[in-house]
């Protein structure tokens, strides 16, 4: 088992361009999750999705966009990118009523 | 607007102390309260909360929830250096799992 795999694992955007954040798990959990951390803080809601075809947004959802066609994957999209997007990205999922796993994560830099 | 919020922010205590963290909450729908701890890199669980007054234990890790006064704590007991790391409280509500700023916590040699 794999688990939650989160590509590419280091990525530096110029302002303005687009990219693609993937996270994919083999455990069939429902729901998923995407976080942003910035530096000496906590884990921020982005978005997160109860199962296929459903998303919804979280504490800080501006600048970004979701999609979760299959239970497996649930890419993050952000367009026209800004210094203020620099973070690490963590994705998760889980099924009810257990703790969330956390993929190793993603760190952006937007120059 | 759901809040989850850790006390203290940081802590630094020597080797052998025992350390009580903190969790307060205020969300609707409460459904659990997880703890994590955060390394270099992506939290691992630690445990997962959801009755009043059972206390969690693992090794000389235990927690315990008061959804009374909508509270957690977290006690590590006679710490080591392997136990410096930032330790994260988050609550499940409404399909969610909200995160506080975490506790920072360094153990001295």
């Amino acid at each position: 088992n794999a688990g939650v795999t989160q590509t590419p694992k280091f990525r530096i955007l110029k302002i303005g361009q687009s990219m693609t954040l993937q996270c994919t798990q083999d455990m069939n959990h429902n729901y998923m999750y995407w976080y942003r951390q910035d530096p000496g803080m906590g884990l921020k809601l982005i978005y997160y999705s109860v199962g296929a075809g459903i998303t919804d947004k979280g504490e800080v959802p501006n600048g970004y966009n979701v999609s979760r066609s299959t239970t497996e994957d649930f890419p993050l999209r952000l367009e026209l990118a800004a210094p203020s997007q620099t973070s690490v990205y963590f994705c998760a999922s889980r099924r009810d009523y257990t703790e969330a796993f956390f993929g190793q994560g993603t760190r952006l830099t937007v120059v | 607007e759901d809040k989850v919020v850790q006390s203290p922010l940081s802590l630094v205590v020597h080797e052998g102390d025992t350390v009580t963290l903190n969790c307060s909450y205020e969300v609707t729908n409460f459904r659990s309260l997880l703890w994590y701890k955060q390394e270099k890199k992506a939290p691992t669980f630690l445990f997962m909360l959801t009755s009043s007054g059972i206390e969690k234990k693992s090794g000389r890790l235990s927690s315990i929830l008061d959804k009374k006064e909508l509270f957690s704590i977290l006690n590590i007991t006679a710490t080591q250096t392997g136990d410096s790391a930032v330790y994260l409280c988050a609550v499940e509500a409404d399909d969610k799992i909200i995160f506080g700023k975490g506790t920072r916590l360094h153990i001295l040699p």
